[in-house]
């Protein structure tokens, strides 16, 4: 069964706009990640955020976590054409062997 | 730069053959993994392997085995290819070492069809 799940599934904004999008999972994490996908590549790793954690920055980026709604939210702000791709939440419940179990992914499309 | 090759892009297989899908890694990494993923339910996970010779079973190994004979190379194998396995493969990579990033490093995947 999946772990984490996107919302929202689908999300479309004007280039300048921000980009929300947010995750919520079902067990305890080790920590939780986010990875982008462009159309028919690899999963590229963004941010990861620890249990401990609940905010953190990487340029435009800015992760949370709330561990206690089991949630966390991508911020993208400043959106630019070329941040269009499928965004998936990962979490790591393995205790550090890295095993993530990902959620389902948001498609952003980011119109200029 | 951190490398992680799939051997084909695109298969096109008929129902029944045997099928390998090769994935390489060339940072030394002692993780290696096989997800699946489909439209709508995003990377589902088949295979996973800490070592060499070792592999453990993800979320959907049926119709599925692998190898791990070197530690730079994880395969996929379909014993007998089915229709229901039309998806796109991704391998991945990690470092014990980098447990506190917990960063994998995927391929480009290969996109099988079975006919």
């Amino acid at each position: 069964s999946q772990q984490g799940e996107e919302d929202p599934q689908a999300l479309s904004i004007q280039e300048g706009e921000n980009a929300t999008m947010n995750c919520s999972y079902k067990t305890s994490i080790n920590n939780l990640q986010w990875y982008r996908q462009n159309s028919g590549r690899g999963l590229v790793h963004l941010i990861l955020i620890r249990s401990n954690e609940r905010e953190k920055h990487s340029g435009r980026l800015r992760v949370t976590l709330d561990t206690s709604k089991k949630s966390s939210s991508l911020l993208i702000t400043a959106s630019r054409a070329a941040d269009t791709a499928s965004y998936f939440c990962a979490t790591d419940i393995s205790g550090g062997y890295n095993k993530l179990i990902f959620g389902a992914g948001t498609r952003l499309a980011v119109h200029p | 730069d951190v490398k992680v090759t799939q051997s084909s892009r695109y298969l096109v297989k008929r129902t029944g053959e045997k099928v390998f899908l090769e994935c390489v890694q060339d940072m030394d990494h002692e993780n290696m993994f096989w997800y699946r993923q489909d439209p709508g339910l995003g990377l589902r996970l088949i295979y996973f392997s800490y070592d060499v010779k070792m592999k453990e079973k993800g979320d959907i190994p049926e119709g599925y085995s692998v190898s791990r004979e070197k530690k730079e190379r994880f395969s996929l194998i379909l014993e007998s290819a089915s229709t229901n396995q039309t998806s796109m493969y991704l391998c991945a990579s990690s470092s014990l070492s980098d447990r506190d990033t917990g960063e994998l490093f995927f391929g480009e995947g290969s996109r099988l069809t079975v006919l």
